[in-house]
């Protein structure tokens, strides 16, 4: 079973910042938050991870709370094709590798 | 540098025929992991290996499902007997160590049963 919480469903206007939250409050230290998006069918796209402090990659940011048990991933200025469902995972530790999605997110960016 | 190239991407097969799909890692990329979709759900884990072992296959359905990754070549998804059950989308993702490192998915084998 995944272990985080995500809301359903959020909607965002084009050019705003989408702020999408992510609860994982059973989040043990040596776990990566990750964040995936898929785009209508396509593979699942890396979008960023870290462990404990904030990253910023050329696509989004991400937050994370000194107590490690929320996250927020930001998308600064989203776009039409930032439409997705967005997948807040965290990667079990040891040495299995996989990830576990839950039902993730269904951001809609509208004109 | 090529992604994950998943071949092929469309595959019909019949009732009780066998299905391949095929997986080739990014290069340098020695973990594969194999997801399925089914339609209108998530995406759920079947197996986890790096070259000639299975790491974990917890996801994988007890019968007709086996998976491999030889040392040579591409990493292989073989269901026997396929059913009408087994229509979805089967996605590959490889990564270059196991843990704290991303992986990175292909495009998809979308299996039709028929």
């Amino acid at each position: 079973d995944a272990k985080t919480t995500q809301p359903p469903s959020m909607d965002c206007a084009e050019g705003r910042a989408a702020n999408l939250p992510c609860n994982h409050s059973t989040i043990s230290g040596n776990e990566y938050v990750y964040w995936y998006r898929q785009i209508h069918s396509q593979g699942p796209q890396y979008i960023i991870h870290g462990l404990k402090n904030n990253e910023t990659n050329e696509m989004a940011s991400l937050i994370i709370t000194e107590d490690r048990k929320s996250s927020t991933l930001i998308l600064p200025h989203a776009t039409l094709r930032d439409t997705a469902v967005y997948y807040c995972i965290v990667r079990p530790g040891g040495n299995t590798g996989k990830l576990i999605f839950g039902q993730g997110t269904t951001l809609q960016v509208k004109p | 540098n090529a992604g994950v190239m998943q071949n092929p991407r469309h595959l019909v097969r019949r009732r009780g025929q066998e299905a391949r799909l095929r997986c080739s890692p990014m290069k340098g990329h020695s973990h594969v992991y194999w997801y399925r979709q089914l339609p209108e759900e998530g995406l759920k884990f079947m197996v986890y290996l790096q070259k000639e072992n299975i790491i974990d296959e917890s996801g994988m359905p007890k019968e007709r499902f086996s998976a491999e990754f030889p040392k040579e070549g591409p990493s292989i998804l073989r269901i026997q007997q396929v059913v009408r059950g087994d229509s979805a989308a089967y996605f590959c993702a490889s990564s270059p160590t196991g843990q704290g490192s991303e992986a990175f998915f292909g495009q998809g084998t979308r299996l039709t049963v028929v």
